[in-house]
């Protein structure tokens, strides 16, 4: 089965320019949850989406952020403008409601470099 | 404070050896606590859960300290292929959505 997958796996831009990763959750997953990991900061969450309303989005860093789910199977974070300071690696995860296991599953993640 | 505090390391032991990871949490209200496994630019994966009786798997043994607020992670005759980062995940609701990650130990198993 096709775990949770991402795109692009890398992207190196140039500061001020538009970044949109993408990620496609496992099918029948119903959560959805995009995770930033830094050296310094580890890994935080973003946001996270439910039936593709989007349910906490305290961990969005700031306005130049924005993330969207239209449908079960897609979901895009943007960065608009970007900044060196978000140069990380964007993990996106999914898991299934009513299996409290504790096991999200992540994508292989989008590493981001902002020059 | 950080809700989940983790020693960063790195640990370096040569392979056969017992090694043990602590984690502390801050919040006495968590639920549910995780041990992840994360290689070398490679995405998080769960290792195993931690029961409030203890739980062992194979070489690795998780206990809970609820009256301490820690979790541990023991790993027993250590291989070459231990060698990654320990995430200790702390849920505040028992459920999935509320993961909350520590930064992580980084192992480093010597041949």
């Amino acid at each position: 089965d096709a775990g949770v997958i991402q795109s692009p796996r890398h992207e190196v831009t140039e500061m001020g320019q538009e970044v949109t990763l993408r990620c496609k959750p496992i099918s029948g997953h119903d959560y959805l949850f995009w995770y930033r990991q830094t050296m310094m900061r580890g890994l935080e969450l973003l946001i996270y989406f439910n039936n593709n309303v989007p349910i906490d989005d305290s961990g969005m860093p700031e306005d130049r952020f924005s993330a969207k789910m239209p449908n079960a199977s897609f979901s895009t974070l943007k960065i608009q403008p970007s900044e060196p300071r978000d140069s990380a690696v964007y993990f996106c995860a999914s898991i299934m409601s009513g299996l409290n296991t504790g096991e999200l599953f992540f994508g292989e993640g989008s590493r981001l470099t902002v020059l | 404070r950080k809700e989940v505090e983790q020693d960063p390391g790195p640990f370096n032991v040569p392979e056969g050896a017992t090694v043990a990871f602590n984690c502390t949490y801050s919040n006495s209200a968590s639920q549910s606590f995780f041990w992840y496994r994360q290689d070398c630019r490679k995405e998080p994966k769960l290792l195993m859960s931690v029961y409030s009786s203890g739980n062992e798997d194979g070489r690795f043994t998780a206990q809970l300290n609820r009256a301490s607020q820690y979790i541990s992670l023991l790993i027993r005759d250590s291989k070459l292929s231990d060698s990654a980062t320990y995430l200790c995940v702390v849920t505040s609701s028992g459920s999935a959505r509320q993961l909350t990650f520590g930064s992580g130990t980084q192992l480093t198993v010597l041949p």
